[in-house]
């Protein structure tokens, strides 16, 4: 049992509209990072937050944002969205900074833009 | 830069014979190497993990992979399918800017025919 959560499951937006996912980290856990996983491929390294300040980005848009709030639950932010922008969105939250092997993982959500 | 060739995208097997996912690397340093598992609409579960110990790593269910240097290679292998470990496998590398970032390969479906 991970205890990560991630919400919504599924979304569906519209070119050029904005998303926010949350994440709730697993209890205990001040560190939290975001993958993109687009269909038929591995997840992607967005960015990672720890006590609440970006701590790491990858290749990713600055249109592609974050926080992570006192509690370690977080959000991921997309401002104008585009259609290469549908995929399954997957957090993991660590208990501890720079320690791959302990990043659990969400279920996902699954965004869709048309 | 760190990257990882999942050589299979497709593997398929009989229920109780054995299995075998390959995965090479390319690394400039020695870096932690992973295999995770993914179930649909679940989280990805850690299976195992290479941090310069022991090259030949046991894992949960019944899985193992061996870290071989002189090859850059890490396959998983497994005795013996079960119909349950029919998922989509993803071999892992750490970054090398930071061990925190995971670059996931872009996956093998198992599939496990009865």
């Amino acid at each position: 049992e991970t205890g990560v959560t991630q919400s919504p499951t599924h979304l569906i937006k519209t070119r050029g509209q904005q998303v926010t996912l949350r994440c709730s980290s697993q209890s205990g856990h001040n560190t939290v990072s975001w993958y993109q996983q687009a269909l038929g491929q591995g997840p992607q390294f967005i960015f990672q937050y720890y006590r609440e300040e970006e701590n790491g980005r990858g290749n990713f848009p600055p249109r592609f944002s974050g926080l992570q709030f006192p509690n370690y639950s977080s959000e991921l932010n997309v401002n104008a969205l585009e259609l290469d922008d549908s995929a399954l969105y997957l957090c993991a939250s660590s208990p501890r900074l720079s320690t791959p092997d302990t990043q659990y993982f969400g279920p996902g959500t699954r965004l869709t833009v048309l | 830069a760190q990257s990882v060739t999942q050589l299979d995208s497709h593997v398929s097997v009989s229920e109780g014979t054995p299995v075998l996912l390959r995965c090479n690397y390319s690394s400039s340093y020695s870096p932690s190497l992973f295999w995770y598992v993914q179930h649909p609409n679940k989280g990805l579960q850690l299976l195992l993990k290479y941090t310069s110990a022991a090259t030949l790593v046991k894992g949960i269910n019944g899985f193992e992979a061996e870290f071989k240097k002189s090859e850059t290679s890490f396959h998983l292998t497994k005795p013996s399918a079960h119909m349950s470990d029919a998922a989509e496998y993803f071999c892992v590398v750490t970054g090398e800017d930071s061990s925190y970032k995971l670059i996931f390969g872009s996956g093998t479906r198992l599939l496990v025919r009865p």
